[in-house]
């Protein structure tokens, strides 16, 4: 079984609607992280939460929002998606610690808005 | 802010052909470096790390040396197979609390 799980894998909607993309993890790590990727740009960090109660905007949290439900489980929304909200979507997590600890991925949610 | 700065692909090699990949960064401090893999259809996974100057981070034939001097981190392979075929990505952190990654670079190895 993965050790970081998103639902959906793949996802097509309609502007306007509102999305939710889940992410639960199985490692025990207290930080998450949503990031999403588009072709040239690598990955871009949308939100990042360091534990249940804490949370932080990253590079591009415009049109997006998070909920830390627990320690395993983040979830990323789009309240009213766009079609350049269209792209491939990760969560991650990582351990606390000095900066030397990797981040550990899912295997990403394919968003289309149409 | 940190940035990573990598060299544009794709890049196509022979099967048994060396590799690099080069690899910049600007960082403030002592920052971790890292490189990581994404096969198609699936998340980026670590490949190896370094989190200081000089150190040498390798696996599964993959070498990177952390030079501070020249703020770089650039991947090497003697001898990639059709298998290595990939997207990678160097990436850079400062304690946990600024994770950049750079561009990926689409790597293609014909038979």
């Amino acid at each position: 079984d993965a050790d970081v799980t998103q639902t959906p894998r793949n996802r097509i909607t309609k502007t306007g609607k509102r999305i939710m993309l889940e992410c639960s993890q199985t490692k025990g790590h207290d930080r998450m992280y949503w990031y999403r990727q588009d072709p040239g740009l690598g990955l871009r960090l949308i939100y990042y939460s360091f534990d249940v109660k804490d949370i932080n905007k990253g590079e591009i949290s415009d049109g997006y929002s998070v909920s830390r439900q627990a320690q395993a489980k983040f979830s990323l929304s789009l309240e009213s998606a766009i079609p350049n909200q269209t792209a491939l979507y990760f969560c991650a997590t990582s351990e606390q610690g000095a900066g030397n600890q990797p981040q550990h991925f899912g295997d990403g949610t394919r968003l289309s808005i149409l | 802010g940190n940035s990573v700065t990598q060299m544009e692909g794709p890049v196509t090699l022979s099967e048994e052909a060396f590799l690099t990949i080069n690899c910049t960064y600007t960082a403030t401090g002592y920052p971790s470096l890292f490189w990581y893999v994404q096969y198609p259809g699936e998340g980026l996974q670590l490949l190896l790390k370094a989190t200081k100057a000089d150190d040498k981070g390798s696996n599964k034939g993959f070498e990177a040396t952390y030079r501070k001097e020249t703020t770089s981190f650039h991947l090497e392979k003697g001898s990639v197979q059709v298998s290595d075929s990939a997207v990678y990505f160097c990436a850079v952190d400062n304690y946990g609390q600024n994770f950049v990654f750079g561009p990926g670079t689409r790597l293609s190895v014909l038979p």
